[in-house]
């Protein structure tokens, strides 16, 4: 079955401090990947996404993911923090087109 | 412009009976796909309708169903609740298939089932 696994389930940074969350997905086909953000009393919303092209794509609020194919990775990263950016982050994957699959997430906090 | 809203927002059920849980998508928006997300886990994919059909089903039992209307609303129906049928129900809108774009998710519908 399609999975994706993210590292860690907590996350704690200091502010300015650097982040990079992991994301790994089991399919060896063609998949579309996305990273969603989900903002405390906020639904879930979207990052970024990678379909096709230039792997490192970036996203949102200073956010970047980096699409590695021969790993099935799709890593998370901000060079600096801030304390807003306190929120669970899930990565999917799109199989067969209809099906998002999403990780367990990871639950960040920023100190301040 | 509205974002996909969700009712109920919160609802406690015992087990053995049925809810029905409702979605507006973004006006324009064809598509709706419905995820459970229990506590400590991510959303897990139900269905999805686009354009009144099914195009495509998770690995939940035949108790769970859905329906797009005309209006490319959508209803969720789960029948038989189990204590394990406790989580927030999601319900997202995109203008097309997962595949092609973005999902826009709604606040959820919290079920308890006790």
């Amino acid at each position: 079955a399609q999975s994706v696994s993210q590292h860690n389930h907590h996350v704690i940074l200091s502010e300015a401090a650097s982040l990079e969350l992991g994301c790994n997905y089991s399919y060896g086909g063609t998949v579309n990947l996305f990273w969603y953000v989900q903002y405390p009393g906020q639904h879930l919303q979207l990052l970024l996404k990678y379909f096709s092209g230039d792997p490192l794509v970036k996203g949102i609020k200073g956010f970047e993911a980096e699409f590695i194919k021969s790993k099935f990775s799709f890593n998370l990263r901000k060079p600096s923090v801030q304390w807003s950016d306190t929120a669970e982050y899930f990565c999917a994957v799109t199989y067969y087109g209809n099906k998002l699959v999403f990780g367990a997430g990871t639950i960040l906090r920023v100190k301040s | 412009d509205a974002g996909v809203t969700q009712s109920p927002t919160h609802l406690i059920k015992t087990r053995g009976q049925h809810v029905t849980l409702r979605c507006s998508p973004i006006s324009g928006h064809k598509s709706v796909s419905w995820y459970q997300q229990v506590l400590g886990q991510g959303p897990q994919f139900i269905f999805q309708y686009y354009e009144k059909e099914e195009r495509g089903r998770g690995n939940f039992p035949d108790r769970f169903s859905a329906r797009q209307f005309p209006n490319y609303s959508s209803e969720l129906n789960v029948n038989a609740l189990l204590l394990g049928d406790s989580a927030l129900y999601l319900c997202a809108s995109s203008l097309g298939t997962t595949s092609t774009g973005e999902l826009f998710f709604g606040e959820g519908s919290r079920l308890t089932v006790l």
